[in-house]
């Protein structure tokens, strides 16, 4: 069964540097994404980058990069420069590639990791 | 701008009410839509998977005649809550996406239900 392990259930991080958030998966399918999202406190889940299992570089979307080693089966997810509006929920997730064994392409999420930017 | 609407985002409600909540996606035909649900602190957990034009999947321990769900069309889905009691109150969440592609999943901004 697919699974998203994120140890850290709470991480501080001083404005203006940056910080890793932890993310190890399992799934035994060959091709599958893994995702990143943030969650404020109001609720609405934003979608902050996508690594694909072939995918040979590290996916970067501006302050967001993330550290895919394969072999480990980790999808850490870096944000550099950090910002008091990154305070928030985030949340690791993988999803099948579609059309491989009848998913239907569901996100399978970790428990989430509380960041806490200080001023 | 958001590519999934979620309606209402707040509802307060007394026991016994049933009570629906929509999901559009905007811009794109979303053949596959997802309910979340969401306690506080805590991770989302699927609900339900709801493909246009058939009947909703449901994970197991979701009760689907409580949790009512139908994808009339390829833009909308809707989650009817039906008879809803002070357990349900949560934090519902759906999401949608083009079956087949690598697209990420957009989320609605999610409903807050509270019964009283």
């Amino acid at each position: 069964a697919q699974k998203i392990t994120q140890t850290q259930p709470g991480m501080f991080v001083q404005e203006k540097e940056a910080v890793t958030l932890d993310c190890t998966y399992d799934t035994s399918d060959p091709s599958y994404g893994l995702f990143w999202y943030k969650q404020p406190s109001s609720g609405e889940m934003i979608f902050l980058i996508y690594q694909g299992s072939y995918d040979q570089q590290n996916a970067t979307e501006g302050r967001y990069s993330l550290n895919f080693q394969k072999a480990r089966k980790s999808a850490n997810l870096v944000i550099s420069a950090s910002q008091l509006g990154d305070s928030a929920m985030y949340f690791c997730a993988m999803r099948d590639v579609m059309n491989y064994g009848g998913s239907q392409g569901n996100l399978i999420f970790g428990k989430g990791t509380k960041l806490s930017v200080k001023p | 701008g958001a590519v999934v609407s979620q309606h209402p985002s707040w509802v307060i409600c007394k026991s016994g009410t049933s009570v629906k909540i929509e999901c559009r996606s905007l811009d794109f035909q979303a053949t596959t839509m997802f309910w979340y649900r969401q306690f506080p602190k805590q991770s989302l957990m699927l609900m339900a998977t709801s493909n246009e034009g058939s009947k909703a999947t449901y994970e197991q321990g979701v009760e689907k005649d409580k949790f009512l769900i139908n994808h009339a069309s390829l833009t909308l889905s809707t989650l009817t809550v039906t008879s809803a009691h002070p357990e349900d109150s949560s934090f519902y969440i759906c999401s949608a996406y083009d079956r087949g592609s690598n697209q990420p999943q957009h989320f609605g901004d999610g409903t807050r239900l509270s019964i009283l």
